[in-house]
C-alpha cells in the first residue's frame, strides 16, 4: 500500500487559493490519487480523483507531476465553509481498500 | 441525490455486549466498506465487501467483528463483545461498479458507538 504524507495543518485567509500537497513516493503503476474532505462529525466526502497531469472539477483542481510521487489539491478562493480536514488517498481501483492518512486540517480565517 | 444511510446515529452499550450497526448503501453500488474514527484521530479502514464476501480487512477487524449483507439492501457490522476501545464513530461507505469510479466512496453520516 502506498503511504501518503501530508502537512498536519494549514491556515489560509478567505478568498485565497489554497494548495495542499501530498507525498506518495511508492505509488504503484495502477494507483489513482483521490482526495476527500471531512467536516467534524460527518463522513468524508469525495472531492476529486486523478491518475496523472491535471484534473479539474467544479470545486477543486488536482495537479499530478509526471513522476506521480506527489500531488497537489488546489482550492480556489476558499471560504470559511472550506474549513475541514482534507485526506489524500492512493490506491488501485479494484474497489478493495482505501486507507486514509492523517489528513491536513485546513482552517480558513476571516 | 442517493445517499448512504446508517442506523443508529448513536448507541451506548455496556462493555461485553454485542452491537449491530446497520447501513443501507446506495442501491446500485457493488462495493461496501466499514471505517471507524476514534475521536480526534484519522479515519481507519476496517473491511471491504464485494460479491457477498469480504475482499479485504485490516488488522483492526479481528474475530470480534463480522459483516453481513443479509438481504439486497442492508449491510451490517457486528461487534460480538464490545470493549472500551471500540468507542468510535463507525462509517459505512459504498462505491459503484469499480473502474475509474471505484475511488469515489460515498459515506454515511456515521454511527457513534459509546462503550461504557
Amino acid at each position: 500500500l502506498a503511504k501518503t504524507t501530508q502537512p498536519i495543518s494549514m491556515d489560509s485567509y478567505e478568498g485565497q487559493e489554497v494548495n495542499i500537497t501530498c507525498s506518495h513516493n511508492n505509488i504503484a503503476t495502477n494507483d489513482y490519487i483521490t482526495w476527500y474532505q471531512q467536516f467534524p462529525s460527518q463522513g468524508p466526502r469525495f472531492i476529486i480523483q486523478g491518475y496523472k497531469t491535471k484534473v479539474t472539477n467544479e470545486v477543486a483542481s488536482l495537479f499530478i507531476p509526471a513522476d506521480r510521487k506527489s500531488s497537489t489539491l488546489s482550492l480556489p478562493r476558499v471560504s470559511l465553509s472550506d474549513t475541514a480536514v482534507y485526506y489524500c488517498l492512493v490506491g488501485d481501483l479494484t474497489g478493495n481498500q482505501f486507507y486514509f492518512g492523517t489528513g491536513t486540517s485546513l482552517t480558513v480565517i476571516p | 441525490e442517493p445517499e448512504v444511510t446508517q442506523t443508529p446515529s448513536h448507541q451506548v452499550t455496556q462493555m461485553g455486549q454485542e452491537v449491530i450497526l446497520r447501513c443501507v448503501p446506495i442501491s446500485n453500488h457493488l462495493y461496501f466498506y466499514w471505517y471507524r474514527q476514534i475521536l480526534g484521530q484519522k479515519v481507519e479502514f476496517l473491511v471491504s465487501f464485494y460479491n457477498n464476501e469480504i475482499s479485504e480487512k485490516s488488522e483492526i477487524f479481528d474475530d470480534q467483528f463480522s459483516v453481513e449483507r443479509p438481504d439486497g439492501s442492508n449491510f451490517t457490522l457486528k461487534i460480538r463483545s464490545t470493549k472500551l476501545e471500540d468507542s468510535a464513530m463507525y462509517f459505512c461507505a459504498s462505491s459503484g461498479t469499480g473502474g475509474e469510479r471505484a475511488g469515489e466512496l460515498f459515506f454515511g453520516e456515521g454511527s457513534r458507538l459509546t462503550v461504557l
